[in-house]
């Protein structure tokens, strides 16, 4: 079956303990993109890869980092979380740009 | 980037056709208009892509206007399953590459008895 994983589903952590949430996708897909969503603000990129060891920035890249090492996964890494990173966050896949994306059942984080 | 601009929400009844407008003045010639659906705490899913003039699948029709500044999803006699938020994205679909992705924030539809 053809899907976008994500894990954690949630997550409560404190202010400044580092955290990874992890993304994978089995449809071989080169385009990868992370989102957080806030109720009133809709979804907005965080980063996005377009292929393995390419990456850049979305509308809201402060405070986190990305990594493509294989073209599967796609982690979103938090080194210093703080309480305005509480949201609700979603992994998508893409055969590239602005083709149908495929999306992970989010995870959602509290950050204390 | 094309900027997208959606009204915040609308209202419905089961069994109306509902037609939701999507402003993109901006456009550039190689985007094109896509539209997704979203259930409360889960990802957004694809309903339906077009360039021009009209496209139409098994849940919905999209009318793109000769000068493409704007869009309209139409779905037609809306069930009460069909309440949700309704993106409307704008952007080159790239194959193996691709630029930065706008959403927006989308238009709540509520649909009743």
């Amino acid at each position: 079956e053809a899907q976008v994983t994500q894990n954690p589903r949630y997550l409560i952590t404190v202010t400044g303990k580092k955290l990874t949430v992890t993304c994978s996708q089995n449809m071989n897909h080169e385009y990868m993109s992370w989102y957080r969503q806030d109720p009133g603000l809709g979804l907005r990129q965080i980063y996005y890869s377009m292929n393995v060891e390419v990456t850049d920035k979305g509308d809201v890249p402060e405070g986190y980092k990305v990594s493509r090492k294989e073209k599967r996964n796609f982690p979103l890494i938090l080194e210093s979380p703080s309480p305005n990173q509480t949201s609700l966050y979603f992994c998508a896949s893409s055969r590239g740009g602005n083709n149908e994306q495929f999306f992970g059942p989010g995870t959602r984080l509290t950050v204390l | 980037l094309a900027k997208t601009t959606q009204p915040i929400s609308m209202d419905s009844y089961e069994g109306q056709e509902v037609n939701i407008t999507c402003s993109h003045n901006n456009i550039a010639t190689n985007d094109y208009i896509t539209w997704y659906q979203q259930f409360p705490s889960q990802g957004p899913r694809f309903i339906i892509q077009g360039y021009k003039t009209k496209v139409t699948n098994e849940v919905a029709s999209l009318f793109i206007p000769a000068d493409r500044k704007s869009s309209t999803l139409s779905l037609p006699r809306v069930s009460l399953s069909d309440t949700a938020v309704y993106y409307c994205l704008v952007g080159a679909p790239v194959v193996g590459g691709g630029n930065k992705l706008t959403f927006g924030t989308g238009t709540q539809l509520k649909v009743e008895l």
